[in-house]
């Protein structure tokens, strides 16, 4: 079955580093985009970044552009997120997230499946 | 970006109810709409993509509809198991903004 297991958060200073993993299984990570969400505490859910199958084509939401680099490592079946110069506003729990799947001929782009969440804590 | 607004915020209902959820975009999104149920402590469950698809697994007591920039989910005849906060989605174009949810409550 399809599994993604977030992992790498925790308590950080204002203007530290932390970076965050998504191990995949059951299924064919190659050939689907993947996406990070997060969801500060008692508040909606934020897109922070989407990866291409391939990882030629990634995108940012524009408040952490600049400070936060997505990667894939296929072979792996991993995701990752490195977050820099990190705010106290990205104190949220953070989610991967299975996107496109690269054969649909429908070209879908939802997040069908999700990791349990990893909680990043900003604070000094 | 494109701003997606719920309303309402918060519904309170009966087991045996049906309720619509709606969801406007501020500009038109085609039929790139999704529709996705989170409940307290768990990551969110999609529900419905691309307008009307129910994703598989889900029951068909759940059901959505719309094009362009308005849209809705109806659940029919509300169980137990449905109270729970539900997120729209445009997935027309990056960013991949989400409504501020919906949180459904029993009555």
């Amino acid at each position: 079955q399809v599994q993604l297991v977030d992992s790498g958060g925790g308590l950080v200073k204002p203007g530290g580093s932390l970076r965050l993993s998504c191990a995949a299984s059951g299924f064919s990570f190659g050939d689907y985009d993947m996406s990070w969400i997060r969801q500060a505490p008692g508040k909606g859910l934020e897109w922070v970044s989407s990866i291409s199958r391939s990882g030629s084509s990634i995108v940012y939401t524009d408040s952490v552009n600049g400070r936060f680099t997505i990667s894939r490592d296929n072979a792996k079946k991993s995701l990752f997120l490195q977050m820099d110069s990190l705010r106290a506003e990205d104190t949220a729990v953070y989610y991967c997230a299975r996107g496109r799947y690269y054969y649909d001929s429908g070209g879908y782009n939802k997040f069908d499946y999700w990791g349990q969440g990893t909680q990043v804590a900003v604070s000094s | 970006d494109i701003q997606m607004t719920q309303s309402p915020s918060s519904l309170s209902a009966s087991v045996g109810d049906r309720v619509t959820i709606t969801c406007r975009a501020s500009q038109s999104i085609n039929s790139y709409l999704n529709w996705y149920q989170q409940k307290p402590g768990e990551a969110p469950k999609l529900l419905i993509y691309a307008t009307y698809r129910l994703q598989s697994g889900v029951p068909s007591r759940f059901s959505g509809s719309g094009s362009g920039t308005d849209f809705s989910l109806t659940i029919n005849s509300l169980q137990f198991e449905d109270f729970a906060t539900y997120y729209c989605q445009q997935s027309y174009r990056t960013s991949y903004t989400f409504g501020q949810g919906t949180k459904l409550e029993i009555k």
